[in-house]
C-alpha cells in the first residue's frame, strides 16, 4: 500500500521567516495530497490540498508544490506567525477512500 | 455548522472492561473513519465505514469493532480493553471533495 514519509519531525523558524515541510509518497496512483494542521489537544484541521493535475497551489500564505516524477510534495508557509505553531500532517490518497498520513511535523515559530 | 462530535472526550477503564466510543456528524457524509494516534506513530487507521452497515478493516483492526446503524453515527467498540489500547482516538468524516473533518478526539487510558 501507499507509504507517506515526512522528512522533518520538528522544524523551528523565526517569526516572519518561511517554513518548508517535505513529504514523499510511494504509490504512483495517488492523486490527492492534502495537508492537515493539529493544534495541541485538538483534532486535525484541513488547511490545503493539491491534486495531481497541477504542480502548484497557493492559498494566502500557504503554497503546496507537487513533483510527480520525484513523488514528492511540500508545504511552504510564508511570513510565519506564532499561531502557525502546530503539528502538520501530509497525506496522500486516491479513489478508494483511503487516505494515508505521514507521521507529522512539529512546527515551532519563535517570536 | 459542519461538525464531528466525539463522546466521551476522556475515559479511564480497567483492563478487560468494554469500551464504547461514539462519533456523530451533521453533514450527511457517507464515509467515516476511526484512527488512533500515538506519539511517534502518526495516525493509524482502524476502520472505514462507507455507509450504514458497510464497514471495512483498516490497518490495525485487531481488538476493535465498529457499528454504523445510522449515517450520522459511527461507534468504535473495544471488547475487553487492553493496556496497549491506551491512546487518543479520532473519528473523521469525508466530504465529496475528499476533505476529512475530524472530531476533537477521545483520550482513553486502560489501567
Amino acid at each position: 500500500g501507499e507509504k507517506v514519509e515526512q522528512h522533518e519531525s520538528t522544524l523551528s523558524v523565526r517569526e516572519g521567516d518561511s517554513a518548508v515541510i517535505n513529504c514523499t509518497y510511494t504509490d504512483t496512483a495517488s492523486s490527492y495530497f492534502p495537508w492537515y494542521k493539529q493544534e495541541a489537544g485538538k483534532g486535525l484541521h484541513f488547511v490545503i490540498d493539491i491534486r495531481s493535475n497541477v504542480d502548484r497551489k497557493q492559498s494566502q500564505r500557504l503554497i503546496v508544490l507537487l513533483d510527480k516524477k520525484a513523488k514528492r510534495f511540500s508545504l511552504h508557509i510564508t511570513a510565519t506567525q506564532p499561531e502557525d505553531s502546530a503539528i502538520y500532517f501530509c497525506a496522500a490518497g486516491f479513489n478508494n477512500n483511503r487516505i494515508f498520513f505521514g507521521d507529522g511535523t512539529q512546527l515551532v515559530v519563535k517570536p | 455548522d459542519m461538525k464531528v462530535t466525539q463522546m466521551p472526550r476522556y475515559l479511564i477503564k480497567r483492563m478487560g472492561e468494554n469500551v464504547l466510543l461514539e462519533c456523530g456528524q451533521d453533514m450527511s457524509h457517507e464515509t467515516m473513519y476511526w484512527y488512533r494516534q500515538d506519539p511517534g506513530l502518526g495516525l493509524q487507521l482502524i476502520y472505514i465505514s462507507y455507509d450504514v452497515d458497510s464497514n471495512s478493516e483498516g490497518d490495525i483492526p485487531k481488538g476493535y469493532r465498529v457499528s454504523r446503524k445510522k449515517r450520522e453515527h459511527f461507534s468504535l467498540i473495544l471488547d475487553s480493553a487492553k493496556t496497549n489500547q491506551t491512546s487518543v482516538y479520532f473519528c473523521a468524516s469525508r466530504d465529496s471533495g475528499n476533505t476529512l473533518y475530524f472530531g476533537e478526539g477521545s483520550r482513553l487510558i486502560v489501567v
